[in-house]
C-alpha cells in the first residue's frame, strides 16, 4: 500500500487551464504539506495543514486553493495556468516530530 | 526562504569508496533531517538527528550535528551504483514551521 499517494503523476495543459492535483495519506498523520521543486531541484513549501486546519501559507499565488475535506486528503487547485506554474509538485505527511513522508510527485508542464 | 545549503553540489566516486556532503544552516534549529531523491522520484527520508545529538547511525549512514558551527555532514560509507541520487538536508527551525530544504548534493557512484 502506498503511503502518500497523489494523482496525476504527469499533467500537460495549457495555459489560462484550471487543473487539480489530488494527494491521500494512509499513515493517520496530522500534518500535509505541499512542495513546489523547480528545475534547479529547489524545494519550497507552499502549503502546510494540520487536521484539515491551513497552518502555513507561503507566498504562493492566490491562483492556488487548497483543500482539506479530511486529514488524509490534501488537494490542490490550480487556476489561470501560468508558463512559470510549470514544476513538480510534492505532497507529504508528517505525524509530531518525525521524518516526512513524501508522495511520488506531480510533474505539471503548462504549454 | 532556504535555511541549508550542502556543500559540494555535485559529488562522483567509485563504487567503495565513502561519500561525505556536508550541510550548513542560519537559524537555531529543532531537528535537521536528511532525505535522497533519485532522478524522477520522490523524496525518502534517510535520517533524523536533534538539536540535543552530536552523532547518529542507521546502517551506512552516519549524520553529524554541529550546532555551534550550525552545520550537519552525511557520510555513506561503501557506497553502491544504488546509492546515486541527489541528497537534501532540511531542518525544521524552532516552532511549527515545516522543513526547510538547502539546495542537495548530487551523488554519482560509478561502478
Amino acid at each position: 500500500d502506498t503511503a502518500v499517494s497523489q494523482t496525476p503523476k504527469y499533467l500537460v495543459t495549457q495555459m489560462g487551464n484550471d487543473k487539480s492535483i489530488k494527494c491521500e495519506q494512509n499513515l493517520g498523520h496530522d500534518t500535509m504539506y505541499w512542495y513546489k521543486q523547480d528545475s534547479k531541484k529547489f524545494l519550497k513549501i507552499m502549503f502546510s495543514y494540520n487536521n484539515k486546519e491551513l497552518i502555513i501559507n507561503e507566498t504562493v499565488p492566490n491562483r492556488f486553493s487548497p483543500k482539506s475535506p479530511d486529514k488524509a486528503h490534501l488537494n490542490l487547485h490550480i487556476n489561470s495556468l501560468e508558463l512559470g506554474d510549470s514544476a513538480v509538485y510534492f505532497c507529504a505527511s508528517s505525524q509530531a516530530d518525525s521524518g516526512y513522508t513524501f508522495g511520488s510527485g506531480t510533474r505539471l508542464t503548462v504549454v | 526562504s532556504q535555511q541549508g545549503e550542502e556543500d559540494p553540489q555535485a559529488l562522483s566516486i567509485q563504487e567503495g569508496e565513502n561519500a561525505t556532503m556536508n550541510c550548513s544552516y542560519k537559524t537555531s534549529i529543532n531537528n535537521l533531517q536528511w532525505y535522497r531523491q533519485n532522478s524522477g522520484r520522490g523524496l525518502v527520508h534517510l535520517i533524523l538527528i536533534r538539536s540535543n545529538e552530536r552523532e547518529k547511525h542507521s546502517g551506512r549512514l552516519r549524520v553529524t550535528l554541529d550546532t555551534s558551527k550550525k552545520s550537519s555532514s552525511l557520510l555513506i560509507t561503501a557506497s553502491r551504483a544504488a546509492d546515486t541520487a541527489s541528497y537534501f538536508c532540511a531542518t525544521i527551525p524552532d516552532g511549527n514551521t515545516p522543513l526547510v530544504f538547502g539546495k542537495g548534493t548530487r551523488l554519482s557512484v560509478i561502478a
